[in-house]
């Protein structure tokens, strides 16, 4: 069946430094989406990506889409303590049917 | 603007108790789901409703049922809780009529079974 793997599970990044985060799906997407969680609590929605190769930026954070539509990135330059949190990439493998990644939990040391 | 609105926020059941969790959303949206949540696990898909009157099993269904009780409200039942079943559980809703699908998350329930 559909499966979403990240990497890595864990990152710990001095105040800063730069952070990326990989999504990996077994099948094609039809688009893919990012969300994060502070801890304590709810997925909140970041983004989406639709087309094959597509690069979005919302400010210091940086979204890819693979050209083959089977792997996504998250790029966050600089760090900081706010970015902490688990983030997730989602990419339904049907239309209704709604996967998530296994997540990336980013702990920034201040 | 309520969003998603889930009750209860906490809950101890002992084992072989059963609950519903409920789920509620104002936001006229079609798509229901169900998730949990454990440590390193990331999000599980439970159960779905792609539109009211219809459910569907997601990738961790077992031990649970759902009901889609109109377009508003999608609940969870644990008919015998186990321990394995501890966990924070999120309800989410999504309008698969718009171009941008995300889905929005419900607080979440932190169910302990004991």
């Amino acid at each position: 069946g559909q499966q979403v793997m990240q990497i890595p599970q864990y990152q710990h990044v001095q105040e800063g430094e730069d952070f990326t985060t990989y999504c990996n799906s077994s099948t094609t997407l039809s688009n893919i989406q990012w969300y994060k969680q502070r801890p304590g609590g709810h997925p909140v929605f970041l983004i989406q990506l639709v087309k094959s190769g597509e690069v979005k930026k919302q400010k210091r954070l940086t979204f890819q889409f693979g050209e083959a539509k089977k792997n996504s990135s998250l790029h966050i330059t600089a760090t900081q303590t706010t970015d902490v949190g688990t983030y997730f990439c989602a990419g339904p493998p049907g239309t209704y049917k709604y996967i998530f990644g296994t997540g990336t939990r980013l702990k920034v040391l201040a | 603007n309520a969003g998603v609105t889930q009750t209860p926020k906490f809950q101890v059941l002992k084992t072989g108790q059963s609950m519903t969790l409920q789920c509620a959303q104002d936001m006229n949206h079609n798509s229901m789901y169900w998730y949990r949540q454990d440590p390193g696990m990331g999000l599980r898909l439970i159960y779905y409703s792609a539109s009211e009157g219809t459910t569907d099993k997601g990738e961790v269904p077992n031990g649970y049922n759902v009901s889609r009780l109109n377009k508003r409200e999608f609940s969870l039942r644990l008919e015998s809780a186990a321990p394995s079943q501890t966990s924070v559980y999120f309800c989410a809703s999504r309008d698969m009529g718009q171009p941008d699908t995300e889905a929005f998350f419900g607080q979440g329930t932190r169910l302990t079974v004991v």
